[in-house]
């Protein structure tokens, strides 16, 4: 089984839309976690770290769930720019970072 | 401007080729790794280095290899390329490998990729 899972969409929403990603992760050690976003064909880049009391940047507010092991992103009024593949990545101490397989999300006007 | 850089940006190989994918940082990171991506699979690792010196196998190693000679470099050989090796690679460095979130600099910095086709 994948250790992190993600609903690979797409989600197609108009513009100023909100919309939700959740991302479940199987091994309940894992302690730290991410957000990481993909433009079309670049390199991932870190969006935002999800912190066990929940955190906003923005527009964007990462929620972690410890009890259901799973995170969330959710996005405010949507952009055309925020048009991206959202990778979810979760780690336990020790290991290297796992990704899921990302949620692909499209923004139209 | 610092970061992670790969070559070469594009390769094609025939079967049974080897060559080597370039990475090196200059962020004096002491944690390095490879991934691969695939349609459909999402981001899988390869190998990584804790520090240098050091190599550990990740999820899909088999018909690679790498080396960590120095803190900068971090070179993924294709031993005897095959088509499913036909992918995008990408290189990544981090402060440090163990990625618990005592410090907002200790993030995963990844190279902008090397697309690999293997015919």
């Amino acid at each position: 089984r994948k250790e992190v899972e993600q609903d690979p969409g797409p989600f197609n929403v108009p513009e100023g839309a909100t919309v939700a990603f959740n991302c479940t992760y199987s091994n309940s050690a894992s302690q730290s976690f991410f957000w990481y976003r993909q433009d079309c064909r670049k390199e991932p880049k870190l969006l935002m770290s999800v912190y066990s009391s929940g955190n906003e940047d923005g527009r964007f507010t990462a929620q972690l769930n410890r009890a259901s092991q799973y995170i969330s992103l959710l996005i405010r009024d949507s952009k055309l720019s925020d048009s991206a593949t959202y990778l979810c990545v979760a780690n336990q101490a020790g290991t290297a970072l796992i990704f899921g397989k990302g949620t692909t999300l499209s923004v139209s006007s | 401007n610092a970061g992670v850089t790969q070559t070469p940006k594009f390769q094609v190989l025939k079967t049974g080729q080897s060559m080597t994918l370039q990475c090196a940082q200059d962020m004096n990171h002491n944690s390095m790794y490879w991934y691969r991506q695939d349609p459909g699979m999402g981001l899988r690792l390869i190998y990584y280095s804790a520090s240098e010196g050091t190599t550990d196998k990740g999820e899909v190693p088999n018909g690679y290899n790498v080396s960590r000679s120095t803190t900068e470099d971090f070179p993924l050989r294709l031993l005897s390329a095959a088509p499913s090796q036909t992918s995008v690679y990408f290189c990544a460095s981090s402060l440090y490998w163990d990625q618990i979130l005592t410090s907002g600099a200790n993030v995963l910095t990844f190279g902008a990729g090397s697309r690999l086709t293997v015919l």
